[in-house]
């Protein structure tokens, strides 16, 4: 199985900052790697697909980039409610495989 | 609007099934598939497996071999969910999601943009 490690695991920060999380797969993915957002008590939900694609109604202000082992998440200017875990997710090879997640929080 | 609506929440004594639920609406069910996933509290994301709504194929996780079954029913737009011989460490909140494989599964293409609200089951002796 692909292994998916996020850093940070977790990260404060303040309203408007830029932030980055990373994914590092265990092999090369390529760009086969999808970016989830999950708030408390909610299902899951897409941001970004096959690493750079901004799934519809997604705010411009996420991003993705990246492609082999090394993939990352920015978030160019954090809003309130960007506040919550983050996933990175493969898709590479079965059996589907998602990092740890990344908790940020306020600041 | 794209919904996937699960069954509620269910409690369950160790070595027994549970059956979850997940009835669509909004889009032609047949046209894609399902995923299940599962999330252990204050864990991550686990894959299940997927299952053609078109044909009825499967693909399910190793880990799930044997212990699983998925299955549809196209005259109400529902997917299921059982899994068998429950342990406690299967305390989770379940979810299915949309998937675009339709007859045979690539993980490449599994794209999960929607998602039901979630089933907690719990295993409790």
């Amino acid at each position: 199985d692909i292994q998916m490690t996020q850093s940070p695991s977790s990260l404060s920060a303040s309203v408007g900052d830029r932030v980055t999380i990373t994914c590092r797969a265990s092999q090369s993915i390529s760009g086969y790697l999808n970016w989830f957002q999950q708030k408390q008590g909610k299902a899951p939900k897409l941001l970004i697909y096959a690493a750079s694609s901004l799934q519809n109604g997604v705010p411009s202000r996420f991003s993705g980039s990246g492609s082999g082992t090394h993939l990352t998440l920015t978030i160019s200017s954090l809003q309130p409610e960007d506040f919550a875990i983050y996933y990175c997710q493969q898709t590479y090879s079965t059996p589907i495989t998602f990092g740890q997640g990344t908790r940020l929080e306020i600041k | 609007q794209v919904q996937l609506v699960q069954s509620g929440a269910e409690v369950k004594k160790p070595g027994a099934s549970v059956k979850v639920s997940c009835k669509t609406s909004g889009y032609t069910f047949s046209s894609y598939g399902i995923s299940w996933l599962r999330q252990a509290p204050g864990q991550g994301l686990e894959w299940m497996g997927w299952i053609s709504v078109y044909n009825g194929d499967t693909n399910y996780a190793q880990k799930f071999q044997g212990r699983v079954t998925m299955t549809t029913d196209t005259s109400t737009s529902t997917a299921y969910m059982e899994l068998r011989s429950l342990r406690s460490d299967d305390t989770a909140v379940y979810y299915c999601a949309r998937d675009p494989n339709v007859g045979f599964y690539d993980s490449s293409a599994s794209i999960f943009d929607y998602w039901g609200q979630g089933t907690l089951v719990t295993v409790s002796s």
